[in-house]
């Protein structure tokens, strides 16, 4: 069975920090590794990750994968209270998502 | 551009009850997709519609949960009778095709007391 794990389950930190979160995953068939930001309702989605070490950036977040540790990171930069949310891995399996539990980030001043 | 909306935001009932669930897709996405997180567990995926055609249903609980999709736009997802253990957050998701990224709602919360 697919399986996504993400690391740590929870970060508290200040603003200016950077962090960096972590997704291992061990699947049967990789297809794509997605990262997204869950606030108070939807998540939205962030990145969308199906080549190794090709980084994806947006502004202070950026992704990388290696397919051959199976595990993918998120970082951000200079973190802003606006960062607080859950961020979710997700491994895109066929048709389906695959998530992992998420990892809770609180940015403080 | 619309983004995926669900209704109701939050339903509250009681065991043995019916509830109907809401998700109208992003216009032109053929793919539907339903998810459940429960308390403290990942989210997790019950089905997906191709247009009005169910894809998968690997991810459906038990003959209680019943998702349809008629006419190819909106879904509904009806519980029936609704049990304690079907508490949790229902999100849908679309995409146009699915090799990409899915676009969620918002989610409906149940709670079943």
């Amino acid at each position: 069975e697919d399986k996504v794990v993400q690391s740590p389950l929870s970060l508290v930190v200040h603003e200016g920090d950077t962090v960096t979160l972590n997704c291992s995953y061990e699947v049967t068939n990789f297809r794509s590794l997605l990262w997204y930001k869950q606030e108070k309702k939807a998540p939205t989605f962030l990145f969308m990750l199906t080549s190794s070490g090709i980084e994806k950036k947006s502004g202070r977040l950026s992704s990388i994968l290696d397919k051959k540790e199976l595990f993918s990171i998120l970082n951000i930069t200079a973190t802003q209270t606006g960062d607080s949310a859950i961020y979710l891995c997700a491994h895109l399996n066929t048709d389906k998502l695959i998530f992992g539990t998420g990892t809770r980030l609180q940015v403080f001043p | 551009e619309a983004g995926v909306t669900q209704f109701p935001s939050h339903s509250v009932i009681e065991k043995g009850q019916t509830v109907t669930l809401r998700c109208d897709p992003i216009s032109g996405h053929d793919n539907l997709y339903w998810y459940r997180r429960v308390m403290g567990k990942e989210i997790k995926f019950l089905l997906h519609f191709v247009k009005e055609s169910k894809q998968d249903e690997s991810g459906m609980p038990n003959n209680r949960f019943l998702a349809e999709r008629t006419g190819g736009t909106y879904s509904t997802l009806k519980v029936q009778p609704a049990e304690l253990e079907d508490s949790g957050v229902y999100f849908c998701a679309s995409s146009q095709d699915p090799y990409n990224e899915q676009f969620f709602g918002p989610g409906t919360r149940l709670t079943v007391l």
